[in-house]
């Protein structure tokens, strides 16, 4: 056990809708990341919050967005799903330190179908 | 830039057997290394990581992962395999250590474990 959980686990979306995915982080770290692993491949970096705001972003559509609250917990949401956002999202958390050598505890994941 | 390659997409070994899991990096910077494993429908857990101290590390459930410079390695080794042992493993560079705390993991592609009896 990790003390980083998501929910839902499964979620079943139509093209083009909107999904919120919800990620609860580890007591006492301030950093919240996100990952995108497609079937058979390795996670993909979103992005990263740290205390509020987005501090890195890999090369996702701005139709991926995200949202960190006080209490560390994070939220992502994407708009207007394609097929291709079929996936399991996974949520880390961690400690910021500036040498970026951070220790990221991960969740079980949320798998997004859209049809 | 940081890259990682997992040299094996699949590795089969018998129960007892030792296990050799290949991971060849790529990093501007003196890189923190990590293998992660994920088990059917989890999510992933961490077994060792590797950042400039000792090149031996040693990790959970008898892992360990020896920091090669010269050749960029960072396999991933246990003498003896379990059954419980069958799963995905993934290789993980950091980003830029001089990026101002910017956390990003970046993945190998993977490598299925198959354990037979």
């Amino acid at each position: 056990e990790t003390g980083v959980t998501q929910s839902p686990t499964h979620l079943i979306k139509t093209r083009g809708q909107q999904v919120t995915l919800r990620c609860s982080s580890q007591s006492g770290h301030n950093t919240v990341s996100w990952y995108q692993q497609a079937l058979g491949q390795g996670p993909q970096f979103i992005f990263q919050y740290y205390r509020e705001e987005e501090n890195g972003r890999g090369n996702f559509p701005p139709r991926f967005s995200g949202l960190q609250f006080p209490n560390y917990s994070s939220e992502l949401n994407v708009n207007a799903l394609e097929l291709d956002d079929s996936a399991l999202y996974l949520c880390a958390s961690s400690l910021r330190s500036l040498d970026g050598r951070a220790e990221a505890f991960f969740g079980q994941g949320t798998r997004l179908t859209v049809v | 830039a940081q890259s990682v390659t997992q040299l094996d997409s699949h590795v089969s070994v018998s129960e007892g057997t030792p296990v050799l899991l290949r991971c060849n990096y790529s990093s501007s910077y003196s890189p923190s290394l990590f293998w992660y494993v994920q088990h059917p429908n989890k999510g992933l857990q961490l077994l060792l990581k590797y950042t400039s101290a000792a090149t031996l590390v040693k990790g959970i459930n008898g892992f360990e992962a020896e920091f090669k410079k010269s050749e960029t390695s960072f396999h991933l080794t246990k003498p003896s395999a379990h059954m419980s042992d069958a799963a995905e493993y993934f290789c993980v560079v950091t980003h830029n250590p001089f990026s101002g705390g910017y956390n990003k993991l970046i993945f190998g592609a993977g490598t299925r474990l198959a354990v037979h009896p």
